[in-house]
């Protein structure tokens, strides 16, 4: 069964400082993977995805990604936060495997400290 | 533009009621779905449908129904077998299964 695990729920960092949000899958075969952010009492919004091209991707607001089959990994990164990163960012499997079911993970909620 | 609107915004039950929340979309996707956030537990999908006139059960059906009779609408009712129905409801939709989804706003249902 598919899975995808989110380390941290809650991550803090410095105004200017790396954002890192880590997330994990379990897949038997490449699966398409997802990032998105949910600002207070919105819905979720697309940051990026990999869709098994280049294993670097590029998402909107200065985020990104980087798929790594080896360590079944897709983490979240941005070289310098801003206040208006502060959310809540969701990690998104979905699997060939099991009929393309979508798996989310639980989330991680980003604080950015001025 | 595109995109999927959820109403009401705010929702508010009463004890043995059934309420329906809207979902409609201009997407022209297939795929839509019926998610369940609560604090802290991420997304739990309700009910998801790959085509008009066909709908699965999610991990969390129960005390819920659905319907999707027109490509653009899927409409969530909470009935009141759901005994503990307060929580962020959020529909979203894709042009086929396991492609990226696209969300609406949510609608947030409260017990009075």
């Amino acid at each position: 069964a598919q899975s995808v695990t989110q380390l941290g729920s809650h991550v803090s960092v410095s105004e200017g400082a790396l954002v890192l949000l880590r997330c994990n899958y379990s897949s038997s075969v490449p699966p398409y993977l997802f990032w998105y952010v949910q600002y207070p009492n919105q819905g979720l919004q697309l940051l990026l995805k990999y869709t098994s091209a280049a294993t670097l991707v590029k998402g909107i607001n200065g985020f990104e990604a980087e798929f790594k089959k080896s360590e079944t990994s897709f983490h979240l990164t941005k070289p310098s936060a801003h206040m208006s990163d502060a959310a809540e960012y969701f990690c998104a499997v979905s699997d060939p495997g099991t009929g393309n079911q979508f798996y989310f993970g639980t989330g991680t909620s980003l604080t950015v400290i001025p | 533009d595109g995109g999927i609107t959820q109403s009401p915004k705010y929702l508010f039950r009463k004890e043995g009621q059934n309420v329906t929340l809207s979902c409609e979309q201009n997407l022209n996707h297939d795929a839509m779905y019926w998610y369940r956030q609560d604090p802290g537990q991420g997304l739990r999908l309700i009910y998801y449908s790959q085509i008009v006139n066909d709908f699965q059960k999610g991990d969390i059906a129960e005390g819920y129904s659905v319907s999707r009779e027109k490509k653009e609408s899927f409409p969530l009712t909470v009935t009141s077998a759901q005994k503990n129905p307060t929580a962020f409801y959020l529909c979203a939709s894709s042009i086929v299964s396991g492609g990226p989804q696209h969300f609406g706003d949510g609608t947030r249902l409260s017990i009075l």
